[in-house]
C-alpha cells in the first residue's frame, strides 16, 4: 500500500460544518489523488496532486479543496458539508506516470 | 462523466470457470489498469497494461487491449471463491500529469 495512512477512518459530522480528511504517505511519492466512492459510481476523482503546491481538479471537485504543503501529506477539506458528500473516500498514490497506484484503507464520512 | 465502463456489472460463476471482464473507454490512453477490491477495502493493483502492448499476462490473469476499439477485457482463468471481489479498469490518459481514470466496476461472485 506505499505506506498510505488515511485519518479518520470513520467520521459523522453535521450538515454544514466543515470537515478535513488527511492523507500520509511514507513513500514520499509525486503524485496523490482523491476519490469518492459511491454505489453505482465506482470511484470518481475529486482532486488530484503532482507535486507540493500543484494540485487540480477532477470530476467531481464541487464542495472540495485540497492542500499539499508538503510531499508526505495530501488534505481534502469539504468547506461546508452536505449530506451528498456522505461517501467514502480513498486517497492513492503513484511515483511517476505509467505506474500503478497504491491506495489506502479509506474513510467513511457519514453527513447527517 | 468517467472514462471506463465495465462489462458486465455483475457476474456469477462457479469455482474453476473462468469469468471475463470487458472495458471500453473514450480518449486516447497512455495506459489501462485494473484493480481488485474486495468487500470494504482498498483497491489493490492487479495489472498494467501500456498503449502499445496488446495482451498481458500474470498468473491466472490476461488483459488485452484493442486501442482501435478503444476496449479491454480482464479473464480471470480457473476462478476460486477467494477471487470474489470488483473489479475496476482505469486509464491514464495521454497528457502530462493526467490523473487514474476509473469505471465503476464488475462484481464478481464465485461460488463453489
Amino acid at each position: 500500500d506505499a505506506g498510505i495512512t488515511q485519518s479518520p477512518r470513520h467520521k459523522v459530522t453535521e450538515t454544514g460544518t466543515p470537515v478535513t480528511l488527511r492523507c500520509h504517505q511514507t513513500e514520499n511519492h509525486r503524485y496523490m489523488y482523491w476519490y469518492r466512492q459511491d454505489p453505482g459510481h465506482g470511484l470518481r476523482l475529486i482532486h488530484y496532486s503532482y507535486g507540493v503546491k500543484d494540485t487540480d481538479k477532477g470530476e467531481v471537485s464541487d464542495g472540495y479543496s485540497v492542500s499539499r504543503s508538503k510531499t508526505e501529506d495530501f488534505l481534502l477539506t469539504l468547506e461546508s458539508a452536505t449530506s451528498s458528500q456522505t461517501s467514502v473516500y480513498f486517497c492513492a498514490n503513484t511515483p511517476s506516470p505509467n505506474t500503478e497506484a497504491f491506495f489506502g484503507q479509506g474513510t467513511r464520512l457519514t453527513v447527517v | 462523466s468517467q472514462q471506463g465502463e465495465e462489462d458486465p456489472q455483475a457476474l456469477s460463476i462457479q469455482e474453476g470457470e473462468n469469468a471475463t471482464m470487458n472495458c471500453s473507454y473514450k480518449t486516447s490512453i497512455n495506459n489501462l489498469q485494473w484493480y481488485r477490491q474486495n468487500s470494504g477495502r482498498g483497491l489493490v493493483h492487479l495489472i498494467l497494461i501500456r498503449s502499445n502492448e496488446r495482451e498481458k499476462h500474470s498468473g491466472r490473469l490476461r488483459v488485452t487491449l484493442d486501442t482501435s476499439k478503444k476496449s479491454s477485457s480482464l479473464l480471470i482463468t480457473a476462478s476460486r471463491a477467494a477471487d470474489t471481489a470488483s473489479y475496476f479498469c482505469a486509464t491514464e490518459g495521454v497528457q502530462a500529469g493526467t490523473a487514474l481514470i476509473f469505471g465503476k466496476g464488475t462484481t464478481l461472485s464465485v461460488s463453489s
